[in-house]
């Protein structure tokens, strides 16, 4: 699929290990958002990046760290990571201005053991 | 901050019957009201959005209806299909980096 795609589609991680979701979007978009979608709860938005600066963050732990080398790369780095952190992680992506359209990619499963 | 209510949690309903989720949001200054369906093991995607300056919205089987004093709005989807069954999440936002999300319907459609 194009648009936004997201790698690795499932990810299985211990707690003391160290890995990086990766998002990148081919929308000539300016703004990338990260998301964590778990059982029974709304989407939480965990980050939002605006022409590789980072607007937002949700009050986020600082085992999740993300990186925007550029306007279609978003990465999320995973550290130390807890079981209550087994969930989807998605990425969107939008245009810069106002509040609009986010066009999301599939996600990444990950779970923590 | 804003707090997006999704109700029902879950719907079903016979094909060609139609049927309504409704969201309610509590900052007024919100101002755009998508609604993103997703189907099992999908990404979702966005099927309707309503900005604050108009009260309805319609395309083909699907429409969005606001109330900005009531501070409430709904999605309708009439003669609905088996295609139709997936999760269906509302949001609201008043700038590119507040989303707010409801918990989300399961939707099915039985045939």
């Amino acid at each position: 699929e194009t648009g936004v795609t997201q790698t690795p589609r499932h990810l299985v991680m211990g707690m003391t290990n160290k890995k990086s979701l990766k998002c990148e979007q081919h929308l000539g978009h300016n703004a990338m958002y990260w998301y964590k979608q778990s059982a029974k709860k709304p989407l939480e938005l965990m980050f939002v990046y605006n022409f590789k600066e980072q607007t937002e963050n949700n009050s986020v732990p600082s085992r999740f760290s993300p990186e925007c080398p550029n306007s279609s790369h978003l990465f999320l780095h995973l550290h130390t990571l807890q079981p209550e952190d087994s969930a989807l992680y998605l990425c969107a992506s939008s245009q810069a201005a106002g509040p609009e359209t986010q066009y999301f990619g599939p996600g990444t499963r990950l779970l923590v053991l | 901050g804003e707090n997006v209510e999704q109700h029902p949690s879950t719907l079903s309903v016979q094909e060609g019957d139609s049927a309504v989720i409704k969201c309610t949001y509590s900052d007024s200054a919100s101002n755009y009201f998508p609604w993103y369906k997703q189907e099992l093991g999908k990404r979702p995607q966005l099927i309707i959005d309503i900005r604050s300056n108009v009260g309805e919205k319609k395309d083909q089987r699907i429409a969005v209806t606001l109330n900005k004093t009531a501070k409430h709005f709904s999605l309708h989807i009439t003669e609905t299909q088996p295609e139709d069954s997936a999760v269906y999440f509302c949001a609201a936002s008043k700038s590119r980096n507040q989303f707010y999300f409801g918990t989300g319907t399961s939707l099915t459609v039985i045939p």
